[in-house]
């Protein structure tokens, strides 16, 4: 089952506008992740907040974290025509630490106009 | 350096067919997951293998296995394909077990279509 749920499911925006999207999870974590993904094919690993974080920066990228609403942002500002494309969170559960598993969300579909 | 390769890239096969996808991590990553991504949904975990033992596994079923070589690469198999197996399958590799922890990369997929 999905743990992460995105919203929205889909965005347009024009060019240089910033683009915001939620997303909300179900169970403790360790670290939220962001992954784009380009017209279906590899994802993109975009930027990783841990759960005693709160805010982290990459470039035009933000990240919040409220774990005690476990919910995340991802806020691209100045968007550009080629961010768009899927995003999606995932985050890896506390207790399953040890493994590789990635829990993913639906995602939000942006669709930045020229 | 070469990214995570993942072989083929696309993939016809009918029903009750066997299929093998295959993938190389990135030179030093002894991890390799695979996902399954149905069209319009994220990701789902299938598997993860770390020094060429299964670490996780996804609630998926038998039908679906997996290895990991002594080079770190994998292949994933499925046997008695169904329609509902069309999918992007995704591999993704990291230098630790704990990819979660760090972030991973993945490979740009093979599309598999069952008909």
């Amino acid at each position: 089952s999905q743990q992460g749920e995105e919203d929205p499911q889909a965005l347009s925006i024009q060019e240089g506008e910033n683009a915001t999207m939620n997303c909300s999870y179900k169970t403790s974590i360790n670290n939220l992740q962001w992954y784009r993904q380009n017209s279906g094919r590899g994802l993109v690993h975009l930027i990783l907040i841990r759960s005693n974080e709160r805010e982290k920066h990459s470039g035009r990228l933000r990240v919040t974290l409220d774990t005690s609403k476990k919910s995340s942002s991802l806020l691209i500002t100045a968007s550009r025509a080629a961010d768009t494309a899927s995003y999606f969170c995932a985050t890896d559960g506390r207790g399953s630490s040890n493994t590789g598993k990635l829990i993913f969300g639906q995602g939000t579909t942006l669709q930045v106009k020229p | 350096d070469a990214g995570v390769t993942q072989s083929p890239t696309h993939l016809i096969k009918t029903r009750g067919q066997q299929v093998t996808l295959r993938c190389s991590p990135i030179s030093g990553h002894k991890s390799v997951s695979w996902y399954q991504q149905v069209l319009g949904q994220g990701p789902q975990f299938i598997f993860q293998y770390y020094e060429k033992e299964e670490r996780g596994r996804g609630n998926f079923p038998d039908r679906f296995s997996a290895r990991q070589f002594p080079n770190y690469s994998s292949e994933l198999n499925v046997n008695a394909l169904l329609l509902g197996d069309s999918a992007l399958y995704l591999c993704a590799s990291s230098l630790f077990p704990q990819g979660a922890n760090y972030g991973y990369t993945f490979g740009s997929g093979t599309r598999l279509t069952v008909v």
